[in-house]
């Protein structure tokens, strides 16, 4: 079936603006991660959900993040008040979330560039 | 914080030759897992390892897991010019929590 997909691949935004990041998991996959990566490093969570609710918030790194799943599928990642430092790639993950299922599958990333 | 070092950060091999690379990581582990990495976007899950394991094998994959070390290692063996990529450890600390990367080795395999 269809991997991880998220859009859109690229987004410019202006520094102060709010931008939205969409992943839509692969179907029947109950857990959802987000992680960012910046340049050069590796990618470090963000928050993680189990069906509907955010099991781990501990990576968001201040509330102007925020993301949700209300069906518990398609998540949105959300940013208020973007600034440079928040330039980097975002990558979607999800996983059957049944425990001996722990391998997480990840899209293609949106990359925000903020000016 | 990233829990994962890989060693070394960069790898320059002719095709044909093997590919090893080293993950060190903090705390102890439910599993870890390897991932490659092309152009810097989305991320291809390679190999899990869990803590109960020693080593495993995958295709021209070799992994090995010293959880005493607290360290394990990727071989790749006979490289392609197509395994130039960058690879990254990730550990995970619980089943199905999330996933504590290193920094990555970026291998390049010359034609």
């Amino acid at each position: 079936g269809a991997g991880v997909s998220q859009t859109p691949s690229n987004k410019v935004t202006e520094k102060g603006k709010y931008v939205e990041l969409r992943c839509d998991p692969i179907s029947g996959h109950t857990a959802l991660y987000w992680y960012r990566q910046s340049l050069g490093q590796g990618p470090e969570f963000l928050i993680y959900f189990q069906g509907t609710g955010a099991a781990d918030d501990s990576g968001l790194p201040n509330d102007r993040f925020f993301a949700v799943r209300p069906e518990g599928s398609v998540s949105t990642l959300k940013i208020q008040r973007t600034e440079r430092g928040d330039s980097a790639v975002y990558l979607c993950a999800s996983s059957l979330g049944w425990p001996g299922t722990d391998t997480q599958y990840f899209g293609p990333g949106t990359r925000l560039t903020v000016l | 914080s990233q829990q994962g070092e890989e060693d070394p950060q960069a790898l320059s091999i002719q095709e044909g030759e093997n590919a090893t690379m080293n993950c060190s990581y903090k705390t102890s582990i439910n599993n870890l897992q390897w991932y490659r990495q092309n152009s810097g976007r989305g991320l291809v899950h390679l190999i899990l390892i869990r803590s109960n394991e020693r080593e495993k094998h995958s295709g021209r994959l070799r992994v090995t897991l010293d959880t005493s070390k607290k360290s394990s290692s990727l071989l790749i063996t006979a490289s392609r010019a197509a395994d130039t990529a960058s690879y990254f450890c990730a550990t995970d600390q619980a089943a199905g929590n999330k996933l504590t990367f290193g920094g990555g080795t970026r291998v390049l395999v010359k034609p």
